[in-house]
């Protein structure tokens, strides 16, 4: 059975400081990974997108970056956080296009 | 942006009671997923209808899409009080390029 983790399961950083996130996918080999950010009360905003390894396109621009290492790996990063980057990331991934979005627990972020 | 309509925002009904949430779409699509999420977690797929469909269905869940209007409609046959949660809908952008859209998100509560 596929699994996918995210970690950490909460943070909370002071603006300016760095950020990295995680994503670990299980079970499946060469998904299509993605990153997700979810202003409280809001909708799903899609950051990044990876249909392989090395490969990352942006869908946003929110001083954001991610990285696909490996196969299974997401990583979400930046070097300085912004106030407006509070929220809950979530890392989600599917066998192709138009299919099914599995997603993680996600993270919750607060920018203090 | 590829939404048009706002999907309703807060919904409250009576357990038992049948509910129905809709959203529209500007931009021509090949599937609308319906989501659910649960207060602090990922959203889960719940139902999953194609452009050559017109309604699917799936235990108390009905799901249609009229893609002469753009427009999708996810009903709850006798809502109950475990049917609590948020539900967006989502379409692909049909352009191959991995780009998931969520609508605003109907906040479902239902009291018993």
């Amino acid at each position: 059975a596929q699994t996918i983790h995210q970690w950490p399961v909460a943070e909370i950083k002071a603006v300016g400081s760095p950020l990295s996130l995680g994503c670990t996918i299980k079970g499946k080999s060469s998904p299509n990974l993605y990153w997700y950010w979810q202003a409280t009360g809001g909708t799903l905003q899609q950051l990044f997108y990876s249909i392989t390894v090395g490969q990352v396109e942006s869908v946003v621009q929110l001083n954001l970056s991610a990285s696909r290492p490996k196969d299974d790996q997401f990583i979400l990063s930046t070097e300085k956080l912004l106030l407006s980057h509070s929220g809950f990331y979530l890392c989600a991934w599917s066998l192709t296009s138009a299919e099914t979005l599995y997603f993680g627990s996600g993270t919750r972020l607060t920018v203090l | 942006s590829q939404w048009g309509e706002e999907n309703l925002q807060a919904l409250s009904i009576q357990e038992g009671e049948d509910v129905t949430m809709n959203c529209s779409y500007k931009t021509y699509t090949t599937v609308v997923h319906w989501y659910r999420q649960d207060s602090g977690r990922g959203p889960a797929l719940i139902i999953l209808i194609r452009s050559n469909e017109r309604e699917k269905r799936s235990g108390r869940l009905r799901a249609t899409l009229d893609t002469s209007s753009q427009s999708s409609s996810l009903s709850i046959t006798a809502a109950q009080c475990e049917d609590t949660a948020v539900y967006f809908c989502a379409t692909d952008d049909a352009t191959g390029y991995q780009n998931f859209y969520f609508g605003k998100g109907t906040s479902l509560t239902v009291i018993p």
